[in-house]
């Protein structure tokens, strides 16, 4: 069953501007992460933010986490045309023999030149 | 290049038949994750093998099964395939047993007509 679900499902903005995608889930979890697809390829690894963490930077990436609201956002800053990609939050689980990410439908960001 | 690598690339085949799918994981992993990847049903965990061991399993049917060989790659065997098996699938790798940063390979897209 998918537990990270993103918001919005497509995102367009122009090159320079911020994105922020949201997620939410329903059950604890270990950690939770973000990857990014580009069509049709593999996903690639963004950023992984533990449960007792609040937020986190790589780069031009920010990551926050609210376990509270279970509920996590992605910034990225100073978009440029080569983040266009879909983007995928992954809430860890493990609780009982449920041992895994679960990955939502995606948020579709199209970042325009 | 996440240093995963996974043949075929494409796969064509009618339906009722049987394909096996292969995953080589990134040097020094030893968790190896398949996942399937279909338009209505998005990014779906199916199993994860550790040193050679079954560690969880998600949403696989019973006509699937995988293994793990002592060299680490995996194999995904799909039989009695239907039409609704056309997908992509997707091998992870990571270096520990969980809560990891998983590594993807590119896919292999199946085909079933």
């Amino acid at each position: 069953s998918q537990q990270g679900e993103e918001d919005p499902q497509a995102l367009s903005i122009q090159e320079g501007e911020n994105a922020t995608m949201n997620c939410s889930y329903k059950t604890s979890i270990n950690n939770l992460q973000w990857y990014r697809q580009n069509s049709g390829r593999g996903l690639v690894h963004l950023i992984l933010i533990r449960s007792n963490e609040r937020e986190k930077h790589s780069g031009r990436l920010r990551v926050t986490l609210d376990t509270s609201k279970k509920s996590s956002s992605l910034l990225i800053t100073a978009s440029r045309a080569a983040d266009t990609a879909s983007y995928f939050c992954a809430p860890y689980i493990s609780s009982g023999s449920a041992r895994q990410l679960t990955f939502g439908s995606g948020t579709q960001l199209t970042v325009l030149p | 290049d996440s240093g995963v690598t996974q043949t075929p690339k494409h796969l064509i085949t009618a339906t009722g038949q049987r394909v096996t799918l292969r995953c080589s994981p990134r040097s020094g992993d030893l968790s190896v994750y398949w996942y399937q990847q279909s338009l209505d049903q998005g990014l779906q965990f199916l199993i994860q093998y550790y040193n050679g061991e079954e560690r969880a399993k998600g949403n696989i049917l019973e006509r699937f099964s995988a293994q793990q060989f002592p060299d680490l790659h995996s194999e995904l065997n799909l039989s009695s395939l239907e039409l609704g098996d056309s997908a992509l699938y997707f091998c992870a790798s990571s270096v520990g047993d969980y809560q990891n940063e998983q590594f993807f390979g590119p896919g292999t897209r199946l085909t079933v007509l």
